[in-house]
This record gives C-alpha cells, sequence and structure tokens, in this order.
C-alpha cells in the first residue's frame, strides 16, 4: 500500500535556528514527490517538486532533496514567517493522484 | 491572474440534507480534485476529473458525487449529509497528470 509518513507531526525552533523536515515514502512507481505550505484557514500553496532521486530545489530559506526512499525539507536561518504547516505528496503512476503525508507544523519563535 | 475560487468558505446544515460546495477555476485545467482535511488524516482523495463529462473516484467517495459540465466548474455534492463528513474541503488543478496541483482555500462544512 502507497503510503507517506512525515516526522516530525510538530517543530518548535527559534529564529535562525535551522533544521529539517522528513517525508518517507513508500510507493510503487513513483513519478513525483511535492511539497507544500499551508496557513491557518488557506488551502496548500505549491513549493517544489523533485522528480528523481539526487535531485535539489530551492527557493529562499528551503531547500528540499530527495533520496529513493525519502525526502528533507531543510529550512535555513527560520524566520517567524516561515510557521506553517508543510505537506508532503507522492504521485504514483500515471494517475495524476497525490498521496499526502498528515504534515509538520513548524512554529519559529522570535 | 488565474485563480481557483471555493464556495461557500462556510456552511452548516444538518444531516439529511443535500449540499453542494462549488469549485471554479480560471487556468483552464483539465484535471480537477477534490480533497477532505481531517485531524489525524490529512488530505484525503474524494473524486477528480480529467476532463468535460470524465468523473472517477477517489480513496473516500461514499456518499459524495461530482459532475463536469465545463472545464471550469467541478461542483462536489452530498447527497445526504452525515454528521462524518464534517469537514474542510478542498478543491485543487491541475494543468496535466504530472505537474503540481493548485489548491482553492477551502470550504469548512459543520453537519449537525
Amino acid at each position: 500500500e502507497d503510503q507517506v509518513t512525515q516526522s516530525p507531526e510538530a517543530l518548535r525552533l527559534q529564529e535562525g535556528e535551522s533544521s529539517s523536515l522528513n517525508c518517507s515514502y513508500t510507493v510503487s512507481g513513483l513519478r513525483g514527490l511535492f511539497w507544500y505550505r499551508q496557513d491557518p484557514g488557506k488551502g496548500p500553496e505549491f513549493l517544489f517538486t523533485l522528480y528523481s532521486a539526487g535531485e535539489e530545489k530551492e527557493k529562499e530559506r528551503l531547500k528540499a532533496t530527495l533520496t529513493k526512499k525519502e525526502s528533507f525539507l531543510h529550512i535555513t536561518a527560520p524566520k517567524p514567517e516561515d510557521s506553517a504547516t508543510y505537506l508532503c505528496a507522492v504521485q504514483a503512476g500515471n494517475t495524476g493522484k497525490l498521496i499526502f503525508g498528515q504534515g509538520t507544523t513548524l512554529q519559529v519563535k522570535p | 491572474d488565474a485563480e481557483i475560487t471555493q464556495s461557500p468558505r462556510h456552511k452548516i446544515t444538518e444531516t439529511g440534507r443535500q449540499v453542494t460546495l462549488a469549485c471554479h477555476q480560471t487556468w483552464n485545467h483539465n484535471n480537477m480534485f477534490w480533497y477532505r482535511q481531517d485531524l489525524g488524516h490529512g488530505l484525503r482523495l474524494i473524486h477528480y476529473s480529467y476532463g468535460v463529462h470524465d468523473t472517477n473516484k477517489g480513496e473516500v467517495s461514499d456518499g459524495y458525487s461530482v459532475s463536469r459540465s465545463n472545464t471550469e466548474d467541478l461542483p462536489l455534492t452530498l447527497e445526504s449529509a452525515a454528521s462524518s463528513q464534517t469537514s474542510v474541503y478542498f478543491c485543487a488543478s491541475s494543468e496535466s497528470q504530472n505537474q503540481p496541483q493548485h489548491f482553492g482555500d477551502g470550504t469548512r462544512l459543520s453537519i449537525l
């Protein structure tokens, strides 16, 4: 059964304290791994797509990496405005359907 | 700017009533999706569509239906609302199967 697990469930950081969020997956035939950010009361906002092991994507303080079993979202020197829930999703096969993890809620304190 | 809008943003209804949630996108995307988001379950796929007159069941489709009469809209209908369907509902669209999905801001539905 295709499955996505994110850890930790919650993470509290001080401003400037770098860390990483983990997304581990078991799928047959990975077509893509997607990272989203979700703010309270809003829909998920697309951040990155990773398609193959070894691939990396960066945007401001965020960097996403992918291996054959997991993805990491590295947050460098976070700011309070980076506080949000970060969702990971995988796409298996060619249906376009996404399987989501339960998310990591990040709180960055000033 | 292109966007995806959901309405209403909040709705309260009673068990047994029929409820329809609207989703409208202006990207001209062929693919559209409906999810529900619940604590402890994350986002789960209800129904999806690859184009006009195409609909497919997701992992939690029981009690829900969709119809696609044009490219822009995919309304979600709860035939007879149940308390277990209290949730936040998100609509999404994508250009193609391997492209990222873009989400609306959701409808919070409470069934009493």
